[in-house]
């Protein structure tokens, strides 16, 4: 069964470094999202993406925050210069069409700023 | 801001027990809503998709209920099993480049 497959399932990293998750949607999958998860709190809409550009973005998505997706496969989410309060589970998600349709989601990866 | 809440927070069941639990939300410009179970280390796997008032979607020993006009679904487990220990979320959301917005989730715990 197709499923999206997000890398790494863990990362660290250093307050004021830059971090990039990585994630591979379903292949006829035509829209695109990352969601972010801290520890405690509700799952968050952070940005979505269609024809190879931001569709909507929360009020999250800063400018710190920025999306690729590079070569028709992958699909990355850049963090800039980490904070501490970034640290959260990132899930990427992908939906086949436009309208009313489920969202397939990642296993997330589980970001520490330290 | 959408405000979906979800109760109870948690809820430990006896095997074989059936359980239900609700998620609201704003009646106002209601586009659908999403159901997801989400067990630990794994994705978010969707349940079920409803637009329509009144609605009612089933998938095994799992069902759902949605009133749009009052603003809430409810979830149905029949005859509860470990394996429907989990994470459930629910959120509204048009699809599309629409993002979801989810409620903090109801923690089920199957006790054997």
């Amino acid at each position: 069964e197709p499923e999206v497959t997000q890398t790494p399932s863990h990362q660290v990293t250093q307050m004021g470094q830059e971090v990039i998750l990585r994630c591979v949607p379903i292949s006829n999958h035509l829209y695109f999202y990352w969601y972010r998860q801290i520890l405690g709190q509700k799952v968050e809409f952070l940005v979505s993406f269609y024809n190879n550009e931001i569709s909507e973005k929360s009020e999250i998505f800063d400018d710190q925050f920025s999306v690729e997706r590079p070569d028709g496969s992958n699909f990355t989410l850049k963090i800039r210069s980490t904070k501490l309060e970034d640290s959260a589970m990132y899930f990427c998600a992908s939906s086949a069409r436009e309208g009313v349709t489920e969202a397939f989601f990642g296993q997330g990866t589980r970001l520490t700023v330290v | 801001i959408l405000n979906v809440e979800q109760s109870p927070q948690s809820l430990h069941v006896q095997e074989g027990d059936s359980t239900n639990f609700t998620c609201s939300f704003p009646s106002s410009n209601f586009y659908a809503l999403h159901w997801y179970r989400w067990e630990t280390a794994k994705s978010p796997e969707a349940l079920f998709v409803m637009t329509l008032n009144g609605d009612e979607k089933k998938k095994g020993r799992i069902s759902a209920t949605l009133n749009t006009k009052e603003g809430y679904s409810y979830l149905y487990i029949k005859g509860s099993q470990p394996e429907d220990s989990a994470t459930y979320l629910c959120a509204l959301g048009a699809g599309g480049a629409d993002g979801l917005t989810f409620g903090k989730g109801t923690h089920l715990i199957i006790q054997p």
